[in-house]
């Protein structure tokens, strides 16, 4: 098993422009979380999702969007990237009563 | 509002000495709290505290829940270099099964 994978690693963006950040994990599990942890701070859920065709709201959404059409993806859109989405963004995932599994991680500069 | 608090932010002693990392919390629908470590990347999972008492031990690492007051601690003995990382609480909500982290405690351990 690949675990919990997520593309890129780092990316540069400027302000106004949009991109997709991409996860996937190969452990069948339902439950998947993007989080987002600025420097010397604890992780923000942006948004999760139950299972396939469901998604909510975590702390921090704005900003974002997320779909969930199959159980291995869980693309995290940004639209209209501002300097206040600097951050390194995590993905998880688990299947009760597991731990969750977090991907390495998506390094994104906004300027 | 869910909340996980740990303190202290940051701690610096040195190698051999005994360190405890605490953490509050206030959740509606508590189901599990757990721990990571995180070195410059994604969290490592440590421990998944359910039941109140019970202590879990991982080597040097110790930790043990108080769900009637609602604190959790982290107990690591005779420190190394190696355990210097920020240490993050979390909390799992039972009905929305997401997430809740703390800002973490960043730890070092001089030699």
């Amino acid at each position: 098993n690949a675990g919990v994978t997520q593309t890129p690693k780092f990316r540069i963006l400027k302000i106004g422009q949009s991109m997709t950040l991409q996860c996937a994990q190969d452990m069948n599990h339902n439950y998947m979380y993007w989080y987002r942890q600025d420097p010397g701070m604890g992780l923000k859920l942006i948004y999760y999702s139950v299972g396939a065709g469901i998604t909510d709201k975590g702390e921090v959404p704005n900003g974002y969007n997320v779909s969930r059409s199959t159980t291995e993806d869980f693309p995290l859109r940004l639209e209209l990237a501002a300097p206040s989405q600097t951050s390194v963004y995590f993905c998880a995932s688990f299947r009760d009563p597991e731990t969750q599994y977090f991907g390495p991680g998506t390094r994104l500069l906004v300027l | 509002e869910d909340k996980v608090v740990q303190s202290p932010l940051s701690l610096v002693v040195h190698e051999g000495d005994t360190v405890t990392l605490n953490c509050s919390y206030e959740v509606t629908n508590f189901r599990s709290l757990l721990w990571y470590k995180q070195e410059k990347k994604a969290p490592t999972f440590l421990f998944m505290l359910t039941s109140s008492g019970i202590e879990k031990k991982s080597g040097r690492l110790s930790s043990i829940l108080d769900k009637k007051e609602l604190f959790s601690i982290l107990n690591i003995t005779a420190t190394q270099t190696g355990d210097s990382a920020v240490y993050l609480c979390a909390v799992r909500d039972a009905r929305a099964q997401k997430l809740v982290f703390g800002q973490g405690t960043r730890l070092t351990i001089n030699p």
